[in-house]
C-alpha cells in the first residue's frame, strides 16, 4: 500500500470548513484513498473513499486531484465533535487490512 | 444501528499474567480484525480472519500470542504471558461490502489494556 503525508495538526474555527490535506504521490492505479477518524477513546470511524473522482456524503467532500497524488477532505461546517484524529490512508479495494500513520489531529474551537 | 461488541472495555493486568479479550463483530460480516494501537500512534493490524480461517497473522507476535475465531462469529485474542509492552488499545473490526468492490471497516470502541 503506497505511503500516504499529513500535517501533525491542524486547528479550524466552530461553523467554518475544515479541509485536511494528505499527500500520496506513489498511489498506485487500482489503490482507493480512504479517511478514517478517531475520536478521543473511540474505535476509528469510516467517512469516505474514492479513486479518481471527487466524492461527497452526509459527513464529508474528497477532492482527489486530478493527477491523484494528493486530495483533501473537507468538513464543510466543522463542529466541536469533529475534534478527532483523521487518518488518510490509501489501499487497494478488497476486503483487506487498513495501514494507518499517525493522522491529522484536528482541533475545532469555539 | 449494529455495532462491534468488545470487552471488556478497561483491563488491568500484571505482567506475566494471562488475559483475554472478546469481540462480536456486526452479525453477517464475515471478515473481523484485530488491531492494536500503543498511545500516540495509529492502529496496527494483529490478525485477520475470513470465516473462521486466519488470513492474515504476519504481525502477531505467536510466542504469547492466540486468537481464534471458532464458530465464524466472535472471536477472541488471548496474551499468555503479558509484558509491559503489551499496554495498548486493543480494537476488533468487521468489514462490509461497500460501493466498487471495496470494503467499510466498522470499529468496536476498544480494549484499553495496562500491564503493570
Amino acid at each position: 500500500d503506497a505511503k500516504t503525508t499529513q500535517p501533525t495538526s491542524m486547528d479550524c474555527a466552530e461553523g467554518r470548513a475544515a479541509n485536511l490535506p494528505c499527500n500520496h504521490s506513489t498511489i498506485s492505479g487500482n489503490e482507493y484513498v480512504y479517511w478514517y477518524r478517531q475520536i478521543h477513546s473511540q474505535g476509528p470511524q469510516y467517512i469516505i473513499h474514492g479513486l479518481k473522482n471527487n466524492e461527497t456524503n452526509e459527513m464529508a467532500s474528497l477532492i482527489i486531484t486530478e493527477d491523484r497524488k494528493s486530495s483533501t477532505l473537507i468538513l464543510p461546517h466543522a463542529t466541536l465533535r469533529d475534534t478527532a484524529v483523521y487518518y488518510c490512508i490509501v489501499r487497494v479495494g478488497s476486503n483487506y487490512k487498513l495501514t494507518f500513520g499517525k493522522g491529522t489531529l484536528l482541533t475545532v474551537n469555539p | 444501528e449494529a455495532e462491534v461488541a468488545q470487552s471488556p472495555r478497561y483491563k488491568i493486568t500484571e505482567k506475566s499474567q494471562a488475559v483475554a479479550f472478546w469481540c462480536d463483530p456486526i452479525s453477517g460480516h464475515a471478515t473481523l480484525y484485530w488491531y492494536r494501537q500503543i498511545l500516540g500512534q495509529g492502529p496496527e493490524l494483529l490478525v485477520q480472519f475470513q470465516d473462521e480461517s486466519v488470513v492474515d497473522d504476519s504481525q502477531l507476535p505467536k510466542d504469547r500470542f492466540s486468537a481464534e475465531r471458532l464458530k465464524g462469529v466472535d472471536s477472541t485474542l488471548k496474551i499468555q504471558p503479558a509484558e509491559l509492552g503489551d499496554s495498548a488499545m486493543y480494537l476488533c473490526a468487521s468489514s462490509s461490502p461497500i460501493r466498487g468492490g471495496s470494503y467499510e471497516q466498522y470499529f468496536g470502541p476498544g480494549t484499553r489494556l495496562t500491564v503493570t
